[in-house]
């Protein structure tokens, strides 16, 4: 079993709807989580960070984590055609621990049709 | 701009031909690392660097080695490619291993 499971998708939405992407960990230790996008043929630019438990907004984004469930989400308001990307979700215990490092899901892949 | 560079952005070469891909920051981050990203497997890391000078092995460390002389340079180098080295690499800087990385633009790299 991986880490972190990520579903590839491609999920695919009309422009302007609102996308919810997830992710599933199996290490309790994990206590920083991020979101990165990932554009065709670009690196990965990180979009949101998040420490421990709740949510995080950022203009038409928002991060979830929900520690209890091991499940953290990213949801995207109002989606646009320029969203469309592969997202990438990560996540780490503290630093020093045993997982001492960046752990990245596959990454889904966002298709917002205009 | 903050920013990781990495070159060349597209490489094609021979099976057994030496090559270099440099790495580098300008956030004066301690922390670099190298990925590479295949189809369906997501983002492995071949080899990381604490510090200058201090390196060690990721998850997939065969074929490659690194070295770390200046703090912001990483450079990359696979001494013997094979085709399984065709892949998408990416080198990422971070002040902390597990907190938010930046990356480069990647090179995709092309051994036949």
């Amino acid at each position: 079993q991986k880490e972190v499971e990520q579903d590839p998708g491609p999920l695919s939405v009309p422009e302007g709807a609102i996308v919810s992407l997830n992710c599933t960990y199996s290490n309790s230790a994990f206590q920083y989580f991020m979101w990165y996008r990932q554009y065709s043929r670009k690196g990965p630019e990180l979009l949101m960070y998040t420490y421990s438990s709740g949510n995080k907004e950022d203009g038409r984004f928002t991060a979830q984590v929900d520690k209890s469930s091991k499940y953290i989400s990213l949801f995207i308001r109002d989606s646009q055609p320029s969203d469309s990307a592969t997202y990438l979700c990560a996540m780490s215990a503290r630093y020093g621990g045993a997982t001492n490092k960046l752990i990245f899901g596959t990454g889904t892949l966002l298709a917002v049709q205009p | 701009e903050a920013q990781v560079t990495q070159n060349p952005r597209y490489l094609i070469t021979v099976t057994g031909k030496k090559l270099t891909v440099t790495c580098s920051q300008n956030m004066n981050h301690e922390y670099m690392s190298w990925y590479r990203q295949d189809p369906g497997l997501g983002l492995r890391q071949i080899y990381y660097s604490m510090n200058v000078e201090v390196t060690d092995k990721g998850d997939v460390p065969e074929g490659y080695k690194v070295s770390r002389k200046e703090k912001r340079n990483f450079p990359l180098i696979l001494e013997s490619p094979s085709p399984n080295q065709t892949s998408l690499y990416f080198c990422a800087s971070s002040f902390v291993p597990n907190t938010e990385a930046f990356f480069g633009q990647g090179t995709r790299l092309t051994v036949v």
